[in-house]
């Protein structure tokens, strides 16, 4: 069965510090991989993914991602955080093969102070 | 450009009431997925349709339904509501047939279910 694991539930940064949230997935074959992110009261919002191909994933404002099949990560990260980044961001997993499900994450709520 | 509406944005029943909620994925989208979020979690896969057809099941209870349409809405029906059914209710659509693989669900704003 597919499972991800997003390490630490919190991560606090200073706004211009990199941001780096964890990301490690548990599959017997490489899955698609995603990041979403989630403003207060609002619906997911994909940030980037992972299918084949290069390895390193540019997403949107600023987020990129590198898979690892050697580690089973997909780490996420920024290198300069903005007060804006604010949000609960969620990675997630979805298999090659049959069904259509997303697996996700806890998620990591990320903090920018000034 | 269009996204995926749901309705209504907030509900609120008494316990042991019946709630439908609704969801219309973006045109010409042909899967639907509905997720449940509670408070502080992270969203809980419950149901997904693929042409109309029931296409994976995950944690969804005996006491909710759902159904894809023949115009691709879909509807997700409670009953029997329990307190622990609070929750932010998620629909999300894709289109599986473009044949890309990874393709991504664009998640509508959500239904915020309130019982009381």
């Amino acid at each position: 069965a597919q499972s991800v694991t997003q390490l630490g539930s919190h991560v606090s940064v200073s706004e211009g510090a990199l941001v780096l949230l964890r990301c490690n997935y548990s599959s017997s074959v490489p899955p698609y991989l995603f990041w979403y992110v989630q403003y207060p009261n609002q619906g997911l919002q994909l940030l980037l993914k992972y299918t084949t191909g290069a390895t390193l994933v540019k997403g949107i404002n600023g987020f990129e991602a590198e898979f690892k099949k050697s580690e089973t990560s997909f780490h996420l990260t920024k290198p300069s955080a903005h007060m804006s980044d604010a949000a609960e961001y969620f990675c997630a997993v979805r298999s090659h093969t049959g069904g259509f499900k997303t697996i996700f994450g806890a998620g990591t709520r990320l903090f920018v102070k000034a | 450009a269009a996204g995926v509406i749901q309705s209504p944005r907030h509900l609120i029943k008494e316990k042991r009431e019946t709630a439908t909620l609704k969801c219309y994925p973006i045109p010409r989208h042909d899967t639907v997925y509905w997720y449940q979020q509670g408070p502080g979690q992270d969203p809980q896969f419950l149901i997904s349709f693929y042409e109309k057809m029931q296409s994976d099941k995950g944690s969804i209870p005996d006491r909710f339904s759902a159904q894809q349409f023949s115009d691709y809405h879909s509807e997700l029906n409670m009953s029997s509501l329990e307190l622990g059914d609070s929750a932010l209710y998620f629909c999300a659509s894709s289109r599986e047939t473009s044949g890309s693989p990874g393709n991504e669900q664009f998640f509508g704003p959500g239904t915020r279910l309130t019982v009381l």
